[in-house]
């Protein structure tokens, strides 16, 4: 079985503060781990993903997670927001053999203050 | 390229009601799938076509849900009588084999 868990359904932060959205994952097969974001009017778009190798995985947009399996967590992270980042921030799981079924968190609205 | 798109962008239906969504994926992509989230909740897989055959529909809610993909091109999903809790934005995304999906800009349902 696989399962998402994003802590806050909404965080605000700063422009130009640090961003970290949290994810943990629960899964009984190695994980593919994602991270979508949703700009208002428009569709799920991936920043990120993990696979396998390095477990630091940067993205678009200056977006990084890492995968951290002793902790089951694949947190996203930027070090300086910008008003551009104020979005709905999904994390999400696959199997490795589903190749596009996903299970997806319940999002984080990123909000960027002035 | 055109993206994977979907229609319409909103719809208002009453309770009891028929509504019809359509997704057109991005031409040559064999893998279609639906997906929906409800009010605040996570996005549930619905179902994934490859090509005009249902390969898993392990997600569709009940038999109020319809969907189809006749030629295999663009996907219809049929709520029929819909009910409150259909309510929520329903997500197409499409694929070729063994790569990313691309998703589409979804369409707001909302039952009253």
């Amino acid at each position: 079985a696989q399962s998402v868990t994003q802590l806050g359904s909404h965080v605000s932060v700063s422009e130009g503060a640090l961003v970290l959205l949290r994810c943990n994952y629960s899964s009984s097969v190695p994980p593919y781990l994602f991270w979508y974001v949703q700009y208002p009017n428009q569709g799920l778009q991936l920043l990120l993903k993990y696979t396998t190798g390095a477990t630091l995985v940067k993205g678009i947009n200056g977006f990084e997670a890492e995968f951290k399996k002793s902790e089951t967590s694949f947190h996203l992270t930027k070090p300086s927001a910008h008003m551009s980042d104020a979005a709905e921030y999904f994390c999400a799981v696959r199997g490795r053999y589903n190749f596009n079924k996903f299970y997806f968190g319940s999002g984080t609205k990123l909000n960027v203050k002035p | 390229e055109a993206g994977v798109t979907q229609f319409p962008s909103h719809s208002v239906i009453e309770k009891g009601q028929t509504v019809t969504l359509r997704c057109d994926p991005i031409s040559g992509h064999d893998n279609l799938y639906w997906y929906r989230r409800v009010m605040g909740k996570e996005i549930k897989f619905l179902l994934h076509f490859v090509k005009e055959s249902k390969q898993d529909e392990s997600g569709m809610p009940n038999n109020r849900f319809l969907a189809e993909r006749t030629g295999g091109t663009y996907s219809t999903l049929k709520v029929q009588p819909a009910e409150l809790e259909d309510s929520g934005v329903y997500f197409c995304a499409s694929s070729q084999m063994n790569t990313e999906a691309f998703f589409g800009q979804g369409t707001r349902l909302t039952v009253v």
